[in-house]
Formats: C-alpha cells, sequence, structure tokens
C-alpha cells in the first residue's frame, strides 16, 4: 500500500530563509509527483510536476527534485517570503486496478516571518 | 488563466438529506475528479470520471455517492443521505488528458452535516 509522508509537519521560519519539504513515499512505481500549496480554507494550488522519467523541476523560487529509486522527493523555496506561508502538500500518482490514483501527504504548514 | 468552479461555496445541510454539489472543471479537460479534505486530515481521492462514465472509485465512494455530467460544462458529486462523518471540504478537480498532465482543482466547497 503506498504511503506519502512529509517531515516536517510544521516549520516556521524567518524571511529571506532558504528551506527545504520533504516528501517520502513507500512504494516507488509511481508516474509522477505533484507538489501543491494551500491556503488555508481554500483549494489546491498545483505548483511543480515531475514525472516519473525526470529528476526536477523549477518555477521561479520553487525547485522540486525526485528520486524515485530511493521514494523521496524535495521541495526547496529560495530566499522565503511571508506570503509563502501555506501548507504545502506532496502527492503521488500511481498505478492501480483499472487505472491510477492520487495519494496525498499530510502537508508541512510553513510560516515565513517577517 | 482557466479555472475550475465549484458552487456552493459552503452548504449546511439536515443529517439523512440529499446534497449535490457542483463543478464547471475546463472547458478543454477530459478527466475530472472529486476528492475530499476532513478537517486537519489527508485529501482523499474520491472518484475519477471519463468519457461519461467512473474510470476510478475509492472505498469511500460507496453507494451514498454517485456523479454525473448532466451536461456539456457540468460535473456533480451527490451524496444521496449525509451522515454526520459526510462533513469536509470537497474538491473538483480536472486534467486534460490525465493525471499524468497535472491536475487544476476548484476552490471547493464545505460541506457541514448537522
Amino acid at each position: 500500500k503506498q504511503e506519502v509522508t512529509q517531515i516536517p509537519a510544521a516549520l516556521s521560519v524567518p524571511e529571506g530563509e532558504n528551506l527545504v519539504l520533504n516528501c517520502s513515499f513507500t512504494d516507488s512505481a509511481i508516474y509522477n509527483l505533484q507538489w501543491f500549496r494551500q491556503d488555508p480554507g481554500k483549494g489546491l494550488t498545483s505548483l511543480l510536476l515531475i514525472q516519473s522519467s525526470q529528476r526536477e523541476q523549477t518555477s521561479g523560487r520553487l525547485n522540486a527534485s525526485l528520486d524515485k529509486s530511493s521514494g523521496r522527493s524535495t521541495l526547496y523555496i529560495a530566499a522565503s517570503q511571508p506570503g509563502d506561508s501555506a501548507t504545502y502538500l506532496c502527492a503521488v500518482e500511481k498505478p492501480n486496478t483499472g487505472g491510477f490514483k492520487t495519494i496525498f501527504g499530510a502537508g508541512t504548514r510553513l510560516f515565513v516571518k517577517a | 488563466e482557466p479555472e475550475v468552479t465549484q458552487t456552493p461555496s459552503h452548504q449546511v445541510t439536515q443529517m439523512g438529506q440529499e446534497v449535490i454539489l457542483r463543478c464547471v472543471p475546463i472547458s478543454n479537460h477530459l478527466y475530472f475528479y472529486w476528492y475530499r479534505q476532513i478537517l486537519g486530515q489527508k485529501v482523499e481521492f474520491l472518484v475519477s470520471f471519463y468519457n461519461n462514465e467512473i474510470s476510478e472509485k475509492s472505498e469511500i465512494f460507496d453507494d451514498q455517492f454517485s456523479v454525473e455530467r448532466p451536461d456539456g460544462s457540468n460535473f456533480t458529486l451527490k451524496i444521496r443521505s449525509t451522515k454526520l462523518e459526510d462533513s469536509a471540504m470537497y474538491f473538483c478537480a480536472s486534467t486534460k488528458q490525465g493525471a499524468h498532465t497535472g491536475y487544476t482543482f476548484g476552490s471547493g466547497t464545505r460541506l457541514t452535516v448537522v
């Protein structure tokens, strides 16, 4: 059974700091991994999508890496800003009977202090 | 930027009542999904829908749940007889050609069963 774990559960950093959020998954047979941002009481905003054949993706100050064989992904946020405060979720898409299934982690709650 | 639209944003219903949650996916997307997030818990997959039929469903998606695409734009989730434990945020999502192309999520409907 695929399990997705995110560490740390919560993180508080001063503005300007570079930080790394971690995601691990137990079954390396995945199609892709996606990082999302969720603001309190809101929906999910897709940040980065990494296909299983890729090693990393970058968008602005965000960089996500994927090591499928070890079941790990990291989201690197450079020069953090108060506006980055949110919950960050990773999700893996895996084969399932009849097609595929997406499994989410519990998220890392990030607070960036001004 | 195209959006997935969900209505209502918040619905309160009495236990045992039927509710219909509505979604308008992105117009050129072919795959549609419902996810839910109970307060403080992980986002959970409910069902995926393609070509006017369910392509995948989770253990949560029992006989109380149904989905429909009644016309060319709407995608609905019906809960036949709501229970207290159905209280959650329900998210609709769509993808162009499957989850490997990346999800676009709506902002969610908060369902409160009293």
